[in-house]
């Protein structure tokens, strides 16, 4: 079954600019991740964070996280080329399960 | 070495042949996974092993039928497929698995089935 949702479901930008996308999760969580996935193939990790943070960077990645709110949002900035992907958040219950949104498909066009 | 491998890339098959899925880690992970995913969806989880035995099922058909000989390969045996089992297979690994463990999951490239 499907945790999270996520919105927009699509976007398309312009090189240099700033891409942010939503996720929307709907039981407690240990932490919550964000994936990318490239036309096709397998996905790749891009950042973790747990229930107690709020705020995490990984180079050009912010990712928020208000659990009150049940909501995570990342943030990619100066977006190139290489960042069309389709983005996935997915939260880990205690037993260790993955459970993906429905995900973003982003375009970055030179 | 952080990379999950799996073969075959592509495989079609037929409706009554059996095929496997292959995959394999070599960063000491003793979790292992089995996602299915569909064209514009989000994987779906099917089947993990923890330290070698299989912990959950995700009320999998018993078409598909995993085997894990040992904590760096995984298999996923498939017998008397439908067309509408065609679609993605991934596989994935992490360093532990089970109640109350989470952490990053590593994904191999996954095997793009086709049932004719």
């Amino acid at each position: 079954s499907q945790q999270g949702e996520e919105d927009p479901q699509a976007l398309s930008i312009q090189e240099g600019e700033n891409a942010t996308m939503n996720c929307s999760y709907k039981t407690s969580i240990n932490n919550l991740q964000w994936y990318r996935q490239n036309s096709g193939r397998g996905l790749v990790h891009l950042i973790l964070i747990r229930s107690n943070e709020r705020e995490k960077h990984s180079g050009r990645l912010r990712v928020t996280l208000d659990t009150s709110k049940k909501s995570s949002s990342l943030l990619i900035t100066a977006s190139r080329a290489a960042d069309t992907a389709s983005y996935f958040c997915a939260t880990t219950d205690s037993w260790g399960k993955l459970q993906f949104g429905a995900g973003t498909q982003v375009v970055v066009t030179p | 070495d952080t990379e999950v491998t799996q073969t075959p890339k592509h495989l079609v098959m037929g409706m009554t042949n059996k095929k496997s899925l292959k995959c394999e880690q070599h960063m000491g992970h003793r979790a292992m996974y089995w996602y299915k995913q569909k064209a514009k969806k989000p994987p779906e989880l099917m089947f993990v092993y923890s330290y070698e035995k299989l912990s959950i099922n995700e009320s999998v058909p018993s078409r598909f039928s995993p085997e894990c000989p040992n904590s760096s390969l995984l298999n996923l045996h498939l017998h008397a497929l439908q067309p509408e089992d065609s679609a993605l297979y991934l596989c994935a690994s992490s360093q532990a698995g089970g109640q109350g463990l989470t952490d990053t999951q590593y994904f191999g490239p996954g095997t793009r089935l086709t049932v004719l």
